[in-house]
């Protein structure tokens, strides 16, 4: 099992539509994780930290499954300039490694 | 307007040359990172400094070299690279640790001929 694993997609929604990722880690003592979006030749930006307690900034919001080992980051009414890759990263504890899931893509559509 | 710069922003190279990427972040951050990522790949760690020092060398081969000249500038020079080595080198910079979000620059596309 690959450390963080992600849906590649691409996920093709329509504008308006809630949508849905996770993120699937295998490291069950990880602690930190992140989700960013890259844009096309572009470099990642931070989107939000996922805390234990779940956090919404906007449309976006963030969760963590501990039990299940996995997070999510659902996006409410879609925009055209949401489509991107979005990328899960999780670190472990007591490691300083960084480890980006292999991002899902999404595409807006009109 | 990213506040991690880096240079040059496109590089061809023969595998013999020798040159150098260079970062600069102003955000007092004290960890900064390189990454390469190939196309349709997430990026992959490879050097990380803390505090001017080098924490992490991910197995890169020798053949990169990193710098951190002081806090706010981190270099990767390169020699002797191979085709393989074609990718886009990010920088990034956090505040003290990993555990903390990173800020990017917008890259070196790197291209060995």
């Amino acid at each position: 099992r690959k450390e963080v694993e992600q849906d590649p997609g691409p996920f093709n929604v329509p504008e308006g539509a809630t949508v849905a990722f996770n993120c699937t880690y295998s490291n069950s003592a990880s602690q930190s994780f992140f989700w960013y979006r890259q844009d096309c030749r572009k470099e990642p930006k931070l989107l939000m930290s996922v805390y234990s307690s779940g956090n919404e900034d906007g449309r976006f919001t963030a969760q963590l499954n501990r039990a299940s080992q996995y997070i999510s980051l659902l996006i409410r009414d879609s925009k055209l300039s949401d489509s991107a890759t979005y990328l899960c990263v999780v670190i472990p504890r007591g490691y300083q490694k960084v480890t980006f899931g292999t991002g899902t893509k999404l595409q807006v559509i009109p | 307007d990213t506040e991690v710069t880096q240079t040059p922003k496109h590089l061809v190279m023969g595998m013999t040359n020798k040159k150098s990427l260079k970062c600069e972040q102003h955000m007092g951050h004290r960890a900064m990172y390189w990454y390469k990522q190939k196309a349709k790949k997430p990026p992959e760690l490879m050097f990380v400094y803390s505090y001017e020092k080098l924490s992490i060398n991910e197995s890169v081969p020798s053949r990169f070299s990193p710098e951190c000249p002081n806090s706010s500038l981190l270099n990767l020079h390169l020699h002797a690279l191979q085709p393989e080595d074609s990718a886009l080198y990010l920088c990034a910079s956090s505040q003290e640790t990993v555990r903390q979000p990173q800020h990017f620059g917008d890259g070196t596309r790197l291209s060995i001929l």
